[in-house]
């Protein structure tokens, strides 16, 4: 059984420029979350799609969104990067969404740096 | 608000010994998940447990043994015997279930070491 797979794996952006990253769920599972991963912050949460609806959002600013198709698959895009935006974004996919939290399968990330 | 607290930040420990890593955590809620997982270096995140609140029975697999006690808000991880293969950073997390879906909460990780 494939896991989460996640593209690119690295990156390297300037200031201001935008961003998009992608990640493949396991096959059968309608649930993904993203998560930023720095030094400083540790591992927070961004959002989370069921069923191409966002469900949940964490505490970041309009400039990082994302959307989920059909197919489940997942993107996320940042606008206007800036240089605290370096870290390694992880996406994490589940079977199920809401009452239960089930377990989370997470991608080995896209590592953004910008310059 | 919740909370999720690891205070040890890092554990170098030689192999063969048991090694604890503790997790305290923070919820107004009464239905929540407790979780810890594992992040090689190569950077994904392994799933090790899972457990809701109202489970306090303490589990076993294999090395890894974990002790949750809601009256301390504590969900502990011992790992018995560790290997080099163990070395990695762990992270405890907290899921407010009923609405908070996948939305977890992570603790601030703790670096294990464990030296031949």
């Amino acid at each position: 059984k494939a896991g989460v797979t996640q593209t690119p794996r690295y990156l390297i952006k300037t200031r201001g420029q935008q961003v998009t990253l992608s990640c493949s769920p396991i096959s059968g599972h309608r649930s993904v979350s993203w998560y930023q991963q720095t030094p400083g912050q540790g591992l927070q949460f961004l959002f989370e799609y069921f069923s191409e609806t966002q469900r949940n959002k964490g505490n970041f600013p309009g400039r990082f969104s994302g959307r989920q198709f059909s197919n489940s698959r997942s993107e996320m895009n940042v606008s206007t990067l800036e240089l605290g935006d370096s870290a390694l974004y992880l996406c994490a996919s589940s079977i199920t969404s809401g009452r239960y939290t089930g377990e989370l399968f997470f991608g080995e990330g896209s590592r953004l740096t910008v310059l | 608000a919740q909370k999720v607290t690891q205070a040890q930040t890092e554990i170098s420990v030689v192999e063969k010994e048991d090694v604890t890593l503790d997790c305290v955590y923070e919820t107004r809620d009464t239905t929540y998940y407790l979780f810890w997982y594992k992040q090689p270096p190569s950077g994904e995140l392994v799933f090790l447990i899972r457990r809701n609140s109202f489970d306090e029975q303490n589990e076993i697999s294999g090395r890894y043994s974990w002790n949750f006690q809601k009256s301390t808000s504590s969900f502990n991880f011992t790992i018995t015997a560790s290997q080099v293969v163990d070395s990695a950073v762990y992270f405890c997390a907290l899921s407010e279930g009923k609405t908070s879906g996948s939305r977890l909460t992570f603790g601030e990780g703790t670096q294990l070491t464990v030296n031949p």
